[in-house]
């Protein structure tokens, strides 16, 4: 069974740049989506990006040019950095399985999740 | 705002059922059949109950079920649980360029 774990530095100073990995077991990152989503305390999901185990990528135009995510098949991780940070990138963040079972809309399953807070 | 609105709050009795609304436009809901429904227990990761519409994933309880008519989408569950008090985000393919949207959540409270 596919397992996500999330990790990263937890506190990030503000303008730099957050930087964060999961780590997939249980089953290869080849031929897949993986996805990052971010949820702020107390508040909803807004789904940042997707990475396929080729590199091709789509990320939220709400970010403006700020995410950039990669993938290392041989160590079965992939990855998300996002620059130029604020308060308001404060979230906890997850990582989770685009299993495309009809399309590559839902996501199953997810990492625990990891919370990354901006702050001087 | 969520691009997707969702009851903020629903509540109900064991043994009862509850439907939580999901509404969203012809860009998203009204025009795609790829809305899902998340289940996240308070300090928990978010996990998949229901894909495309209305397919429950293996080892999600027939309790849960979803439908969408026109822009609104909803998930029911039936013979509630004390577990199944949690929050509940639906989810959306959208054919903007932000191509997945989420609702805004909504808490269920089973009294």
């Amino acid at each position: 069974q596919v397992q996500l774990q999330e990790s990263g530095p937890g506190l990030v100073k503000p303008s730099e740049t957050l930087s964060l990995t999961c780590a997939v077991s249980g089953d290869s990152i080849n031929g897949y989506y993986w996805s990052w989503i971010r949820q702020p305390p107390g508040k909803g999901l807004e789904w940042i990006g997707y990475i396929h185990s080729t590199g091709t990528t789509n990320y939220n135009p709400s970010l403006k040019g700020r995410v950039t995510m990669s993938v290392d098949t041989s160590k079965n991780q992939f990855f998300l950095k996002l620059s130029s940070v604020t308060a308001a990138d404060t979230a906890v963040y997850f990582c989770a399985k685009l299993p495309c079972i009809t399309s590559c809309v839902q996501f199953d399953p997810w990492g625990q999740g990891t919370l990354v807070t901006v702050s001087s | 705002q969520s691009a997707l609105t969702q009851p903020a709050s629903v509540s109900g009795s064991p043994g009862q059922s509850i439907t939580i609304s999901c509404t969203g436009t012809s860009s998203d809901i009204g025009d795609y059949n790829f809305v899902s429904w998340y289940q996240q227990h308070p300090g928990k990761a978010p996990k998949l109950m229901i894909y495309d519409v209305s397919n429950r994933p293996s080892g999600i309880s027939n309790r849960f079920s979803g439908s969408k008519f026109g822009n609104t989408a909803s998930l029911t569950i039936s013979g509630l649980q004390v577990e199944d008090e949690a929050e509940y985000y639906c989810s959306s393919y959208t054919s903007r360029s932000i191509y997945l949207i989420f609702g805004g959540g909504t808490s269920l409270t089973v009294l």
